[in-house]
């Protein structure tokens, strides 16, 4: 089975802080995705990775940044967090080739205050 | 532009009926892909199904089916026997061939099935 974890369910931050999104699959895929999930927007995408120390921006990179020195771990990065990032943050992984099924974590919902 | 268009925002069944999520796509890639995800309350969104644009051919699982129908640019999935655990958020969504593994999702239909 597919295992993506992410490193916390719920956060809650204040504005200004730096916040860091830790997700990892021990599946050895190739490809990681953040998205965020808001209700009426539904999910849209932050960055993603194809490989080791690449990132490619979304739909929606701005106030976002990206690590991914390791192939199993891809972090997420707030670097100072606002109000608006307020939201539930998924993570997912793929293989291989870059039509392949998206595997999910179980999600973070960030409060931002 | 890729786009994926879930018209039913939620839909309210009891338990044992049949019911269908409509999805509708738009793409200008000759080959693309179409999915199916379940959010249960839980939040993790679990993978349904995978749909290559050359594979028409409509697929059975236990009591879901998935209709694809190249013409009409929809991929719809019915639940039969609904149960409450179907009780969950569906998206429909689509990655094309140049879109370099990006998925487009659509708004997600919430099914709430009652006992």
């Amino acid at each position: 089975d597919v295992k993506v974890t992410q490193s916390s369910r719920y956060l809650v931050k204040r504005t200004g802080e730096k916040v860091f999104l830790e997700c990892v699959q021990d599946m050895d895929h190739e490809n990681m995705f953040w998205y965020r999930q808001d209700p009426g927007l539904g999910l849209r995408l932050i960055y993603f990775s194809y490989d080791v120390k690449m990132k490619e921006k979304g739909d929606i990179p701005e106030g976002y940044s990206v690590s991914r020195e390791k192939k199993e771990r891809f972090s997420l990065i707030l670097e100072s967090a606002s109000t608006n990032q307020t939201s539930m943050y998924l993570c997912a992984s793929s293989f291989g080739q870059a039509n392949g099924a998206q595997y999910f974590g179980p999600g973070t919902r960030l409060l931002v205050l | 532009a890729q786009k994926v268009t879930q018209a039913q925002t939620e839909i309210s069944v009891v338990e044992k009926e049949d019911v269908t999520l409509d999805c509708v796509y738009e793409t200008r890639d000759t080959t693309y892909y179409l999915f199916w995800y379940k959010q249960p309350p839980s939040g993790e969104l679990v993978f349904l199904i995978r749909r290559n644009s050359f594979d028409e051919q409509n697929e059975i699982s236990g009591r879901y089916s998935w209709n694809f129908q190249k013409s009409t640019s929809s991929f719809n999935f019915t639940i039969t026997a609904s149960q409450v655990v179907d009780s969950a958020v569906y998206f429909c969504a689509l990655m094309g061939s140049t879109s370099y593994g990006k998925l487009t999702f659509g708004q997600g239909t919430i099914l709430t099935v009652h006992p």
